[in-house]
């Protein structure tokens, strides 16, 4: 049972580039999510997913897209890559009866110069 | 605007003595609230919780209070110790946590010293 997983754990950009952030998890959960966490700061919610096909916006969506075509996997695309997307981006899970009990990966360290 | 403020970015005990986590909150429609822990390189992890009905919640070492009144909430570690050494994260919901939909403060850093 390997949780939450996300690839890559690095990943340096250029401006203006596009990059796709894995993430799966292996414990049938139906919620997902996407935070970032700039230095010194809180996790912000990017999207959130409550199943296959279902999507919604966090508190930072903008510059970011996401899709969920199976329980398993949630993947966020940058597209047009920014210095201000330079962060630490966690992918969560969580039960759909008790969502505020989150399971997150170890996270992907992304850099845009 | 920060909606859950914790204004001690750091926090220094010794081994065996009680650790206290302060949190505040700002919106009055917050009803569930949780800490988490994250260790460097790793995730952050889910510790406790409590509702907005209830005033205290205990899970072995570890209680938090929370004082709807004065829109402030707390974590205590007792007894504290070395492997506790973290960043702490207080995070706030609406709805009873039922969206998922957290917001997180800036953390504070626990270091336990033997």
């Amino acid at each position: 049972n390997a949780g939450v997983t996300q690839t890559p754990k690095f990943r340096i950009l250029k401006i203006g580039q596009s990059m796709t952030l894995q993430c799966t998890q292996d414990m049938n959960h139906n919620y997902m999510y996407w935070y970032r966490q700039d230095p010194g700061m809180g996790l912000k919610l990017i999207y959130y997913s409550v199943g296959a096909g279902i999507t919604d916006k966090g508190e930072v969506p903008n510059g970011y897209n996401v899709s969920r075509s199976t329980t398993e996997d949630f993947p966020l695309r940058l597209e047009l890559a920014a210095p201000s997307q330079t962060s630490v981006y966690f992918c969560a899970s969580s039960y759909w009866d008790r969502p505020y009990e989150q399971y997150f990966g170890p996270g992907t360290r992304l850099t845009v110069t | 605007d920060q909606q859950v403020k914790q204004n001690s970015p750091s926090l220094s005990v010794q081994e065996g003595r009680i650790s206290i986590l302060n949190c505040d909150y700002t919106n009055s429609m917050f009803d569930y609230f949780l800490w988490y822990k994250k260790y460097p390189a790793e995730g952050p992890t889910f510790l406790i919780s409590i509702s907005s009905i209830k005033d205290k919640n205990e899970d072995g070492r570890f209680t938090v209070f929370l004082n709807k009144s004065a829109k402030h909430l707390s974590l205590h570690i007792v007894p504290s110790q070395p492997g506790d050494s973290a960043v702490y994260f207080c995070a706030a919901s609406l709805y009873g946590g039922s969206q998922g939909n957290l917001i997180f403060g800036k953390g504070t850093k626990l270091s336990v010293k033997p």
